[in-house]
């Protein structure tokens, strides 16, 4: 019955490096998402898994943002060569099917800060 | 473009009051969803609250319900007799379309006050 669950819960790095945050859904759960939230704004889209492929990677901010997904259930979302303004807090959701209406379950986020 | 906006970075009520958090949102969609969710500290997003637009009837969720203006693309959450365990940022997210994905908006710090 566990959440979704993220880690590390924290992360500092120093720019120029690269970090893989991880998510772990619900079991069961299908679909994945990964937003970003940036101090005093909403959350961001990144990208939507559906399953181990994602239809929409309309939201990753430049190239050196990837994500995968293996087994229809662990992704991981990996910054190369991190910069100042990716830190944020990175927020993974998950949602039993991508249907309209079915509510998205959150993580508590990673909270990256790049020095 | 999808665009949620909520107008009022910061409200405070007084404990066992009502407050109403206002959120707008533009869209060409027939058929979406709305919702609210509330993030505290801890940064656990928590579902408040959905409406799916053509349910004319407004949701309700114990202490909280939304007025829901569809012409006016309008959104707002309505909580009331306002308790210290409310106290958190809330957000207002659209959704439609084949992405599914969430479009939110900036957020309304919520403060209890005693």
């Amino acid at each position: 019955g566990a959440g979704v669950s993220q880690s590390p819960s924290n992360k500092v790095t120093e720019k120029g490096k690269d970090v893989e945050l991880r998510c772990d859904p619900i079991s069961g759960h299908t679909a994945l998402y990964w937003y970003r939230q940036s101090l005093g704004q909403g959350l961001e889209f990144l990208i939507y898994f559906q399953g181990n492929s994602a239809p929409d990677k309309s939201g990753l901010p430049s190239d050196r943002f990837s994500a995968e997904r293996t087994g229809g259930s662990v992704s991981t979302l990996t910054i190369q060569r991190t910069q100042q303004e990716d830190s944020a807090v990175y927020l993974c959701a998950s949602s039993l099917m991508p249907i309209l209406g079915n509510e998205q379950f959150f993580g508590p986020g990673t909270r990256l800060t790049v020095l | 473009a999808q665009t949620v906006t909520q107008s009022q970075p910061e409200m405070s009520v007084q404990e066992a009051e009502t407050v109403t958090l206002s959120c707008t949102y533009d869209t060409s969609e027939s058929d979406y969803y709305l919702f609210w969710y509330k993030q505290p500290p801890s940064r656990q997003m928590i579902l408040v609250i959905r409406q799916e637009a053509y349910k004319q009837q407004n949701a309700t969720e114990n202490r909280f319900s939304v007025n829901f203006q569809k012409a006016a693309k309008s959104f707002s959450l309505k909580i009331s007799d306002s308790q210290l365990g409310d106290a958190a940022m809330y957000f207002c997210a659209y959704r439609s379309g084949p992405g599914n994905q969430f479009y939110f908006g900036t957020g309304t710090s919520l403060t209890v006050i005693p």
